[in-house]
């Protein structure tokens, strides 16, 4: 089993919708959650992260984290064309700073 | 300014050769890290050093060699470079465990092309 998990293909999305990602992760010991998103040729750019249950909200970005389930989410409300990227989920153990990532989600916003 | 800067930005080199790559971050933190990026797309760390001392060592070649002359820089040397060897290299860092904060900030990467 993977320890960080991202099974949905490429999401293409219309301009103003919800695209919605999800991430399971395998280590129950498990304490922070990350997203970084990814521009084709670019580096990893951290946009949210995430350390206990429930919601958080930065902009037009939402977190959820449901650790009883092992799943961390990340809601993106009224896409932009500039939306477009790989989004990486991340998560690590507390006190360990050794980052799991998953492969990745491709995301086309359709103008 | 640049919080986290990586050189060369290119690198394209022939099989058997030996290269370096840089790394500095301007952010006080004390964590840094190598990753690899593969055609795939997947991000795998290599290794991390705290305060200069190795912390993480993946399972990578012994031809890898970071090097952490002070907390602000790592390093990567490679020997005998092999085909394989071509991905987008990435350094990251993050500030101390100790204050609970894990958050890793990339660099813009060094793409590695072995011919």
């Amino acid at each position: 089993q993977k320890e960080v998990e991202q099974n949905s293909g490429p999401l293409s999305v219309p301009e103003g919708a919800i695209a919605s990602l999800n991430c399971t992760y395998s280590d129950r010991g498990s304490q922070s959650f990350f997203w970084y998103r990814q521009y084709s040729g670019k580096s990893p750019e951290l946009i949210m992260s995430i350390y206990s249950n429930g919601d958080k909200e930065d902009g037009r970005f939402t977190a959820q984290l449901n650790k009883a389930s092992q799943y961390v989410s990340l809601l993106i409300r009224d896409s932009q064309p500039s939306d477009s990227a790989t989004y990486l989920c991340a998560v690590n153990r507390a006190g360990n700073n050794r980052l799991a990532f998953g492969k990745g989600n491709q995301v086309v916003v359709i103008p | 300014d640049t919080a986290v800067s990586q050189t060369p930005k290119y690198l394209v080199t022939q099989m058997g050769n030996d290269k370096s790559i840089k790394c500095e971050q301007n952010l006080g933190h004390d964590t840094m890290y190598w990753y690899k990026q593969d055609s795939k797309k997947f991000l795998k760390i290599m290794f991390s050093y705290n305060n200069k001392e190795l912390i993480i060592n993946e399972t990578v070649p012994n031809r890898f060699s970071p090097k952490s002359p002070d907390k602000a820089h790592l390093n990567l040397h490679i020997n005998s470079l092999e085909l394989g060897d071509s991905a987008v290299y990435f350094c990251a860092s993050s500030q101390d465990l100790l204050a609970g904060r894990y958050e890793q900030y990339f660099g813009p990467g060094t793409r590695l092309t072995v011919t």
